[in-house]
């Protein structure tokens, strides 16, 4: 099966510090991924839809400066929160999107989410 | 905009039990459907997709139906277990737009008592 990484897996920061986290597809190539944010007991809130080689694209509400994404290859996307607050703390989660083999079969596979505390 | 709903938002059975989880969502026009499961402080992994064209998927003890025109979906769990103990999560992915995104409910989360 596809398989989604996520570096690192917890990481707590100072408020004002720059946080970046890594999503790589390990054995395919995504050519569309996507960050999520999870607060405890609630879902997943997509952030920003990104594909490689082009900008994010973000949902509403989202602050595009504060959330960076780079998609530089297919298989790696970051996530940069910068100047970390305390409300930034969250769960964050990317998936990557395949193309399957089965015509307009289109499979997501998540990462297990990186565990950001900012104090 | 898509909204998706799961009830109930938390249960509690005892090992044993076959259970429902139920999910509806208000937007028809939709991809496809996922389930997923996901233990504390822990990924996705998912466990059933449901295309727009078909009605149900099963592996194993789990079978996951979906009827569309009503936007509700159902995932069954036979002979519970406590390792099934988790939160389920269903989203559904609209058929417009490229990027076919995720819209997610807020989950059940089930325990299963020895």
């Amino acid at each position: 099966g596809a398989v989604v990484s996520q570096h690192p897996s917890r990481v707590i920061c100072k408020s004002g510090t720059s946080v970046k986290i890594e999503c790589r597809s390990l054995d395919f190539q995504a050519t569309t991924m996507f960050w999520y944010r999870q607060f405890p007991k609630k879902s997943l809130m997509l952030m920003a839809t990104s594909n490689e080689g082009s900008k994010a694209t973000y949902e509403q509400g989202v602050e595009k400066d504060k959330f960076l994404i780079n998609h530089a290859s297919l298989t790696l996307s970051t996530l940069t929160v910068t100047s970390a607050h305390p409300e930034d703390s969250s769960f964050y989660i990317c998936s990557a999107r395949r193309l399957a083999g089965v015509p307009m079969l289109i499979e997501q596979y998540f990462g297990p989410g990186t565990r950001l505390t900012v104090t | 905009k898509q909204e998706v709903t799961q009830i109930p938002a938390a249960l509690s059975v005892p090992e044993g039990e076959n259970l429902v989880l139920n999910c509806s969502f208000t937007d028809s026009a939709i991809y496809n459907l996922q389930w997923f499961r996901q233990d504390p402080g822990k990924g996705l992994t998912s466990l059933l997709l449901i295309q727009s064209s078909q009605r149900e998927q099963t592996s194993g003890r789990l079978n996951a139906s979906l009827d569309k025109s009503s936007g509700r979906s159902t995932l069954y769990i036979a002979a519970s277990q406590p390792g099934d103990s988790a939160t389920y999560l269903c989203a559904v992915s609209l058929s417009s737009g490229s990027a076919r995104q995720l819209t997610f409910g807020s989950g059940t989360q089930l325990t299963v008592l020895p």
